[in-house]
């Protein structure tokens, strides 16, 4: 989920398989991190949360996974289908707070 | 439906015009942002509000004025833009500042400055 060039990172994947987007972050005090998928024309919406003191969270059909020794975060889609197809931004905070700083986004494109 | 109504979608002005963006939260929080969203850019905070107070703003050009004239209303007033100033500009809300979860964002309002 990092930056390449001018243009967004792009995941393209077959409907039904699973996605994995990932997302590196800064702050090594950043205690609370987000997903957040915008689909074209939309403002961001959120997806799931995880605090820093685990590991992985669940939600319907997403996992977020929190590896706090290399700043990574990675956002599990299972049984992708075409209305996933959106950016997803990770975002990073600490103290659970109003600082967010956003990722520059992953492109994913559901193939049919 | 966030929750939180921005408006105009849609702006098109001159570098001479003034026009203003709207966002109306309707989730009873305390905290409201405005971001900037640009093509090439990761989403960059412009302006925090706390009931009705500026708590923060992130070295924004002048012609960029906000106005938050209760916890729920926010306002971005907008005077002798340039090209470069076209985005999406989101308006958002949170609880409070800290230990409050994550921010809730309206859908946008797309600028473009001619």
């Amino acid at each position: 989920g990092e930056s390449v060039g001018l243009h967004l990172p792009t995941l393209s994947v077959q409907e039904g398989d699973n996605s994995i987007i990932n997302c590196a972050y800064s702050n090594s005090a950043s205690d609370y991190f987000i997903w957040y998928k915008q689909e074209s024309g939309k403002g961001p919406q959120f997806i799931i949360d995880i605090r820093s003191n685990m590991d992985k969270r669940q939600g319907q059909r997403v996992t977020v996974l929190l590896n706090k020794t290399v700043k990574h975060l990675s956002l599990q889609i299972a049984a992708t289908q075409p209305g996933d197809s959106a950016v997803y931004f990770c975002a990073e905070t600490n103290n659970y707070g109003q600082n967010f700083v956003f990722g520059p986004g992953t492109r994913l494109s559901v193939l049919p | 439906e966030t929750g939180v109504t921005q408006t105009p979608r849609h702006l098109v002005m001159g570098m001479t015009n003034k026009k203003s963006l709207k966002c109306e939260q309707h989730l009873g929080h305390n905290a409201m942002y405005w971001y900037k969203q640009s093509a090439k850019k990761p989403l960059e905070l412009m302006f925090v509000y706390s009931l009705e107070e500026r708590v923060e703003n992130n070295s924004v050009p002048s012609r960029f004025s906000p106005e938050c004239p209760n916890s729920s209303h926010l306002f971005l007033h907008l005077h002798t833009l340039q090209p470069e100033d076209s985005a999406l500009y989101l308006c958002a809300s949170s609880r409070g500042l800290t230990n409050t979860g994550e921010l809730f964002f309206g859908e946008g309002s797309r600028l473009t400055v001619l």
